[in-house]
């Protein structure tokens, strides 16, 4: 069974530009979650969806992130405009459906703000 | 809010040292209490995990008790490897809501031959 998939897996940008991360759950995967891991923290949830719709997003920072999760299946994550304080790495999780224990999360995407 | 502390890191032990990384939460309700394993270069994966009071999850020689008493879910381990060198997270899936999962800051082991 293939994992969660994330691209890409490095990215460094300046301040103020745009970036995107995308998530490839795993197969039949209902819910799905994007994670911000800051250097030296635990991740903290960013936005959880179930199927198409969002369950919860009560940490995202509207102003400047935004997600989607078309069809129900890939996501995608945007910051727009980036800060400096965005650097961490960005962790994608799925799980078979909301109240589940388990989590499977992919690698990450590591974001350098410069 | 519900949350998770952990013990300070770094941890730093010889192969086959007895391992113990404490871990206490503060959380409404029943939650689920978990350990997640961070191997160098790779994702979060789940290691262990309990459900309900004076439960105990085991695996990989890894296990935690979830005592609702002291409000704690400490890791241990009796012989610690090489292999087993990691950032070793404590969480809590809260209960009611969007269950979703909170994490402590992290613990990192590193096992010397």
């Amino acid at each position: 069974e293939a994992g969660v998939a994330q691209s890409p897996r490095y990215k460094i940008i300046e301040k103020r530009q745009s970036v995107a991360f995308w998530c490839n759950p795993i197969s039949g995967h209902a819910t799905l979650y994007w994670y911000q891991q800051i250097l030296g923290q635990g991740p903290k949830l960013l936005i959880q969806f179930q199927n198409n719709g969002v369950v919860d997003d009560s940490q995202l920072p509207k102003d400047r992130f935004s997600a989607e999760r078309l069809k129900g299946v890939d996501s995608t994550l945007k910051i727009q405009p980036a800060k400096l304080e965005d650097s961490a790495v960005y962790l994608c999780a799925s799980s078979p459906e909301a109240g589940t224990d388990t989590q499977y999360f992919g690698p990450g995407t590591r974001l350098t703000v410069l | 809010g519900n949350s998770v502390t952990q013990m300070e890191g770094p941890v730093t032990l010889s192969e086959e040292a007895f391992l113990t990384i404490n871990c206490t939460y503060t959380a409404t309700g029943y939650p689920s209490l978990f350990w997640y394993v961070q191997y160098p270069g790779e994702g979060l994966q789940l290691l262990l995990k309990a459900t309900k009071a004076d439960d105990k999850g085991s695996n990989k020689g890894f296990e935690a008790t979830y005592r609702k008493e002291t409000t704690s879910f400490h890791l241990e381990k009796g012989s610690v490897q090489v292999s087993d060198s990691a950032v070793y997270f404590c969480a809590l899936r809260e209960w009611g809501g969007s269950e979703k999962l909170v994490f402590g800051k992290g613990t990192k082991l590193t096992v010397n031959p």
